[in-house]
């Protein structure tokens, strides 16, 4: 068990809808990433907060966006979905010296 | 940029045998991370090992043990004893700090899978 809890396990969403990711980083932790994985591909980085602040942005479409809130949880939503939005999505937290990420155990996310 | 390329999707090991799994990277950047991550069928990510660019000597995890070879950009990972447990998806991913922007950016690698037969 990593620390790192990622609600809920599985989604399922019709095009058009919009959702949101949950994620509790370890405790202590300041930073949370959030990272795309569609089937059998690499993760792509989207988005890094620290300490409640945007951190580093990667490759995010602009229908989905993120924020951390002062307890340091994080929320990714997307919006506009569509078909091609189908994949797992992961949190990872660190100390914020980005050193080591820890990962949770990922979102499913399945648009039909 | 940087780029992080695995050239095997798939390998083979016999249990208890010895497998190498390949990683080049790309980067005009002398100051990195390095690591290699596991993601078993409940594709949960999970650290294997990690090895810092100034560090020449290879980093070593109980039975996985990295070749780093900085100048030709290679990050090899070598499980020793193969156990069934070790078939997964392996990802070789790449950090840097940019001190411009005051930000860290990770890059993965599309992963290789890993089949142990019994």
């Amino acid at each position: 068990d990593s620390g790192v809890t990622q609600t809920p396990k599985h989604l399922i969403t019709a095009t058009g809808q919009r959702v949101t990711l949950r994620c509790s980083p370890r405790s202590g932790d300041l930073s949370v990433y959030w990272y795309q994985q569609s089937l059998d591909q690499g993760l792509q980085f989207l988005i890094q907060y620290y300490n409640g602040e945007e951190r580093a942005k990667g490759n995010i479409l602009e229908r989905f966006s993120a924020q951390q809130f002062p307890d340091l949880h994080s929320e990714l939503n997307l919006s506009s979905l569509e078909l091609g939005d189908s994949a797992l999505y992961f949190c990872a937290s660190g100390t914020g010296d980005g050193n080591i990420q820890y990962f949770g155990a990922g979102t499913r996310l399945s648009v039909l | 940029a940087q780029t992080v390329t695995q050239s095997q999707p798939e390998m083979s090991v016999q249990e208890a045998e010895t497998v190498t799994l390949s990683c080049t990277y790309d980067t005009s950047e002398s100051d990195y991370y390095l690591f290699w991550y596991k993601q078993p069928p409940s594709r949960q990510m999970i650290l294997v090992i990690r090895q810092e660019a100034y560090k020449q000597q290879n980093a070593t995890e109980n039975r996985f043990s990295v070749n780093f070879q900085k100048a030709a950009k290679s990050f090899s990972l070598k499980i020793s004893d193969s156990q069934l447990g070790d078939a997964a998806m392996y990802f070789c991913a790449y950090r840097t700090y940019s001190y411009t922007s005051g930000t860290y950016k990770y890059i993965f690698g599309t992963g290789t899978r890993l089949k142990v037969l019994a």
